[in-house]
């Protein structure tokens, strides 16, 4: 089946700083990408969906100078999140659409738990 | 606008069944999924309906009913590690998932 990856998988930073997760599709190619941030027994809040090639488009709310998104290649997303706060401390999930599959399932990352002191 | 309503939180006994289900009102529909998600883990896909009626996939169900905007999600002979969050999404009109807060599955032994 689809794999995505992320990494780091966890990560602990002082507040300031900032921080990049990759997200990437290991067997298919993704057109389309998602960025999820998860706060402790919410649901999944979806951030931003990013077009390979394209600028992402962000959820009302979300601060694209704060969070930015870059997918490059059709394998290959960034999420940076730039002068992070506590606040920003969250579990962030990023997914990937086959845009070759039958139903446009999304496939997972494992996530990345980030912490900012 | 757009909503999905499923229960907070379900409890039940090993060896049982539980349905949890899920409403939705949305722009547009292109089909509705069912994830799990451990505590701590990302989703893992479950199942997806986009037509009306019943698809079984081993111990777990999934039933969908367009006109009513419903679903479930049936699971059979419970185990211990099926303990989890179910998650309702909806694919929008624009293939964008549409997430539904999640129900928290407690398995008593």
């Amino acid at each position: 089946g689809a794999v995505v990856s992320q990494h780091p998988s966890w990560v602990i930073c002082k507040s300031g700083t900032s921080v990049k997760i990759e997200c990437r599709s290991l067997d298919f190619q993704a057109t389309t990408m998602f960025w999820y941030r998860q706060f402790p027994k919410q649901s999944l809040m979806l951030m931003a969906t990013s077009n390979e090639g394209s600028k992402a488009t962000y959820e009302q709310g979300v601060e694209k100078d704060k969070f930015l998104i870059n997918h490059a290649s059709l394998t290959l997303s960034t999420l940076t999140v730039t002068s992070a706060h506590p606040e920003d401390s969250s579990f962030y999930i990023c997914s990937a659409r086959d845009g070759g599959g039958d139903y446009n399932e999304q496939f997972f990352g494992p996530g990345t738990r980030l912490t900012v002191l | 606008g757009q909503n999905i309503d499923q229960p907070t939180e379900m409890t039940a006994t090993e060896g049982a069944i539980v349905q949890i289900n899920c409403t939705y009102q949305t722009s547009g529909f292109n089909g509705l999924f069912w994830y799990q998600q451990h505590a701590g883990e990302a989703p893992t896909f479950l199942s997806y309906n986009v037509l009306d009626g019943l698809e079984e996939k081993g111990r777990f169900s999934s039933f969908l009913s367009r006109s009513k905007g419903y679903s479930y999600l049936l699971l059979k002979e419970l185990q211990m590690k099926d303990s989890a969050s179910y998650l309702c999404a909806v694919g929008d009109s624009n293939y964008q998932l549409i997430w539904g807060a999640g129900t928290k599955l407690i398995i008593k032994p």
